[in-house]
């Protein structure tokens, strides 16, 4: 069973600081996408990473696939309170159409 | 007008009551999936459509029951339900060109609450 594993759970942080989440599987993948969900909402496709090793920067986000492709990292720059929110990596099963999610990371960025 | 939509936003019932949950996308995606969504828990895909046949059931309770009329058009009947189920069911949708691409667009959600 393909199992994706985040971390941290959880994330508190001042306004300005840099942070990383991780985002970590046994199992490799054709891709991986990362979300971000606010409160009351849907989660968002932020990024997909395809290639092992592939960089991909968004702004202060900068999202990093694995050589290996079985696992990504996200790294925020300065995080803003605008960055707050639940953070969640997913990725196709083999032969399916079926995404699975990472346990996700809940992310508090204070002003 | 968001890509995929979802109604009720808020659905509350009763344990005996039958309801639905309506989704519809407007992205001409042919991939349609139920999630749940409960606190301190990943997200937990229910059911997976393509062209209208389901193609996933993630060994969910008959007590719900999904229809797919089209690809745009995903419901999710709900009968009997438990207190345990109340959580936030979000609808999404994807283009599937071979087997593994395209990413999800979700809709914002049905907050069930099952009393």
């Amino acid at each position: 069973t393909q199992l994706l594993e985040q971390s941290p759970q959880f994330l508190s942080i001042q306004e300005g600081e840099n942070l990383t989440v991780y985002c970590n599987s046994s199992s490799v993948f054709s891709s991986l996408q990362w979300y971000r969900q606010e409160p009351g909402e849907g989660p968002v496709l932020l990024v997909t990473v395809v290639t092992g090793g592939e960089v991909k920067k968004l702004k202060r986000l900068t999202f990093q696939f694995g050589d290996a492709r079985k696992d990504s990292s996200l790294h925020i720059t300065a995080a803003q309170p605008g960055d707050t929110g639940l953070y969640l990596c997913a990725g196709p099963t083999s032969g399916t159409y079926k995404y699975i999610f990472g346990t996700g990371t809940r992310l508090k960025v204070l002003a | 007008e968001t890509g995929v939509t979802q109604t009720p936003r808020h659905l509350v019932m009763g344990m005996t009551n039958k309801k639905s949950l309506k989704c519809e996308q407007h992205l001409g995606h042919n991939a349609m999936y139920w999630y749940k969504q409960s606190a301190k828990k990943p997200l937990e895909l229910m059911f997976v459509y393509n062209f209208k046949e389901q193609t996933e059931n993630n060994s969910v309770p008959s007590r719900f029951s999904p229809e797919c009329p089209n690809s745009s058009h995903l419901f999710l009947h709900l009968h009997t339900l438990q207190p345990e189920d109340s959580a936030l069911y979000l609808c999404a949708s994807s283009r599937t060109d071979g087997q593994n691409t395209g990413e999800l667009f979700f809709g914002e959600g049905s907050r069930l609450t099952v009393l």
